[in-house]
């Protein structure tokens, strides 16, 4: 089976600027997750879907980051206007329910902010 | 408040030497889910071995174990037999309850295998 897709793998922006992050799951997966890794630490959740709607996004901060999971398939991830704080690679799973035993990662998406 | 904890940030083994990496976590749920996973320096995330709360036995997966102490609320990945290619970052994480709830994930050790 084809795995997570995230694209793109890199972008280097100015900060104040905006973008976005793109999320497709595996086929039929139906939680999808959003987690953010600075450098040295762990992931951190952001957000996560369920289906089309959101279950958690208790750390999102929602004054400049949303997310949105269209169709309950594949999902964006927008940042705007982006601090230089926001460096970090955006990493995407989906698992088949959230009480599955597997989260499937992607590649994840690299934003460095000048 | 931090519900997982990684006191190892950094770790070293003897190639085809057994090592541990600890994690503690905290929980009043009585249903959890505990995951470890490994990220090369490649950037991707690898799922390794999963154990559930109410699982009886201790979860293994080749060279991997989970030394799983419900009572001291602890889940320790055992590597056994080390190779070079187990040289990575190490994470533990967590899932409450059944269902619907987030995955939260541990500082993280780095474990450096010695040939």
């Amino acid at each position: 089976e084809a795995g997570v897709a995230q694209s793109p793998r890199y972008k280097i922006i100015e900060k104040r600027q905006s973008v976005a992050f793109w999320c497709n799951p595996i086929s039929g997966h139906a939680t999808l997750y959003w987690y953010q890794q600075i450098l040295g630490q762990g992931p951190k959740l952001l957000i996560q879907f369920q289906n089309n709607g959101v279950v958690d996004d208790s750390q999102l901060p929602k004054d400049r980051f949303s997310a949105e999971r269209l169709k309950g398939v594949d999902s964006t991830l927008k940042i705007q206007p982006a601090k230089l704080e926001d460096s970090a690679v955006y990493l995407c799973a989906s698992n088949l329910w959230s009480g599955a035993n597997v989260l499937t990662f992607g590649a994840g998406s690299r934003l460095t902010v000048l | 408040a931090q519900k997982i904890t990684q006191t190892q940030p950094g770790m070293f083994v003897q190639e085809k030497e057994a090592v541990t990496l600890d994690c503690t976590y905290d929980t009043s749920d009585p249903s959890y889910g505990l995951f470890w996973y490994k990220q090369p320096s490649s950037g991707e995330m690898i799922f390794l071995i999963y154990q559930g709360s109410y699982d009886q036995q201790n979860a293994t997966e080749g060279r991997y174990s989970l030394n799983f102490q419900k009572a001291r609320k602890s889940a320790n990945l055992v590597i056994s037999a080390s190779q070079l290619g187990d040289s990575a970052m190490y994470f533990c994480a967590m899932r409450e309850g059944p269902s619907y709830d987030k995955v939260i994930f541990g500082p993280g050790t780095s474990l450096s295998v010695i040939p």
